[in-house]
This record gives structure tokens, sequence and C-alpha cells, in this order.
């Protein structure tokens, strides 16, 4: 199976601050099959960005992803109070699909 | 608004059986291909099991082979996780997830808890 690897563990910014969310992947991840979901404390996850890089409908543009191969990136520009949240990758390219294990974003 | 509404988790020895259900509205659940994911509390997330559009087609994690069985029934708008030979592993939340690779929308999960 591909383990995607999420850095750093947590991340202590300031509103207004751009956040770079790393995942890593054992191998190549297929056609960038990546996603990246948000997820609030007693919530589901927020789906943000498919395919590495196509924002979902509704996600505002401060959200961009990036990366092919092994390495890929979650930005946000301008951090507002919503964000802080937990970030994690998915893959799906190949069975089973397989999630990071997270980055928290926390208010610094 | 589309939503997804799981039911049926709750507390059961090691070795029971729990039937979730999953209660999809406001769009069309034959379009889409339906999965299971589940997450620890606090933990990270790991995908159980996908069904496609009319059923034919499963597939689900190594881990729950042979003792999870994910269903449908499209008339009914329901989508079902069957989850035999309990473990104390499987303790987590269940979430039902629009998709089969990618999942764009998620209800709010069911607690399972698998303790004696």
């Amino acid at each position: 199976e591909i383990v995607l690897t999420q850095s750093p563990g947590t991340l202590s910014l300031s509103p207004g601050e751009r956040a770079t969310l790393s995942c890593r992947a054992s191998r190549n991840v297929d056609n960038n099959r990546i996603t990246w979901y948000q997820q609030k404390p007693g919530q589901a996850p927020r789906f943000l960005i498919h395919d590495a890089y196509i924002r979902a409908a509704g996600i505002p543009d401060r959200f961009s992803g990036s990366g092919s191969g092994t390495d890929f990136t979650l930005i946000i520009r301008r951090l507002e109070p919503e964000d802080f949240a937990v970030y994690f990758c998915q893959q799906y390219a190949t069975l089973p699909i397989t999630f990071g294990h997270g980055t928290r974003l926390e208010i610094k | 608004d589309e939503q997804l509404v799981e039911s049926g988790g709750g507390l059961v020895q090691p070795g029971g059986s729990l039937r979730l259900s999953c209660a999809a509205s406001r769009f069309v659940l034959s379009d889409y291909w339906m999965s299971w994911v589940r997450q620890v509390p606090g933990k990270g997330l790991e995908w159980v099991a996908h069904v496609n559009q009319d059923g034919s087609e499963t597939r689900c994690v190594d881990s729950v082979k042979g003792r999870f069985t994910i269903s449908r029934d499209n008339a009914k708008k329901s989508l079902f996780l069957q989850m035999n030979n309990l473990r104390v592993e499987d303790t987590a939340i269940y979430y039902c997830a629009r998709g089969g690779y990618r999942f764009d929308l998620w209800g709010q999960g069911t607690l399972v808890t698998v303790s004696s």
C-alpha cells in the first residue's frame, strides 16, 4: 500500500499568515490522485482539493494544491480564523485507499 | 442540501455483529459509488470499503475482509455495512461517504464501540 507521511505534525501560525502543508508518498501516486480534506473537532472531513490541485466546489481560492509524483503540498494563503483545523491528504491511485495522519493547524 | 445520515452504531462485545445504515437525501444515490471510512476518535482516517453504483462491485481493506460486507439499496436510498466478528480494534466513528475513490460528501458519523 502507499503510505502517506504528512508534515509537520502541528503547525502554529497567526491569522493572515501563509500555511504550507506537506504530504509525501512512499511511492509514485499515479495521475497525481491526491485529495485534501479539512476536519474540525466533532465534524466530518470536508472535501477541499482533488487530483492534487483542483479545488472542490465552494472552496475559497486561498486554498491551493500542488505537486506530483511523491511530493504534494497544500497551501493556504492569508489564514482566516476558520481555517484552523486538521488537514488530511489521501491517495486514490492504488487500493487500498490510504490517508496521511494529518497536520494540525493551530493558532499561534 | 445533499445529505448523508448514518445510524446503527453502538456498544457491542468482541465477536458480536452490527449493521450500519446510511440514508442519502437530495441527490440520486444510484449515480454514485459509495464508501465507508472510519476514524478512531482523535486519530487518522481509514478507508473501509466501497461499492459501485449497482452494487455489483465491492472492495474492502484487508483488515475487515471476511468480516465486513458493504451493500446498498438504491430504491431505499440507503447504504449498509454489515460488520461481523467485531474486534476491539474496530472501535471507531464510521462515516458514510459519497464516492468510491475520493469523497466529496460525508455523513456525521456513527460511533461503534467494541468492548467487553
